[in-house]
């Protein structure tokens, strides 16, 4: 258990729609990331906030939003929902903005 | 774009060999990191090696790293079943801050 947690685990929804997707860093961790994995795409980094702060921006489209909270849990917001959306979506998190992450075991959004 | 890439993609051994995976990157970088991943699974962090590093161990991995031929490799001695996963490399450059994953070697043992 590496103390992430996402929610939901599993998630069905159709195109057109919006979701968000929910994660709680380890206690402690100031910095969160979030990352798409797709079977075409790999691993792609999204976005990463720390303490509260977006640090760093990565393919993410503007059809997706992500904001970290006060209490350092984070959401990632995807409206406009399309076919290729479909995804597994990890977030991590680390103590600092650099080394070792931590990750959740992910959201698997599937958009019909 | 991925800063990472992995060879072999997939790679099949007995339990008992050794399996080596090769990671080759564009930029140059703070560390490197190597990451495993259970079919579906979230990633697990293996090890960390900095860039004025060139070898590392941690129970039955090594890492090396060359910075001079941006690659870094993973060997795994000893291989048992439960070893069979996916192997990332990922990156840190620049200020610190994202990670850059390879495609990944899906490591399948056998029995």
């Amino acid at each position: 258990d590496s103390g992430v947690t996402q929610t939901p685990k599993h998630l069905i929804t159709a195109t057109g729609q919006r979701v968000t997707l929910r994660c709680s860093p380890r206690s402690g961790d100031l910095s969160v990331y979030w990352y798409q994995q797709s079977l075409d795409q790999g691993l792609q980094f999204l976005i990463q906030y720390y303490n509260g702060e977006e640090r760093a921006k990565g393919n993410i489209l503007e059809r997706f939003s992500a904001q970290q909270f006060p209490d350092l849990h984070s959401e990632l917001n995807l409206s406009s929902l399309e076919l290729g959306d479909s995804a597994l979506y990890f977030c991590a998190s680390s103590l600092q903005s650099t080394g070792e992450l931590f990750f959740g075991e992910g959201s698997r959004l599937t958009v019909l | 774009s991925q800063q990472g890439e992995e060879d072999p993609q997939a790679l099949s051994i007995q339990e008992g060999e050794n399996a080596t995976m090769n990671c080759s990157y564009k930029t140059s970088i703070n560390n490197l990191q190597w990451y495993r991943q259970n079919s579906g699974r979230g990633l697990v962090h293996l090890i960390l090696i900095r860039s004025n590093e060139r070898e590392k161990h941690s129970g039955r991995l090594r890492v090396t790293l060359d910075t001079s031929k941006k690659s870094s490799s993973l060997l795994i001695t000893a291989s048992r079943a439960a070893d069979t996963a996916s192997y990332f490399c990922a990156t840190e450059s620049g200020s610190g801050s994202r990670l850059t994953f390879g495609e990944g070697t899906q490591l399948t043992v056998n029995p």
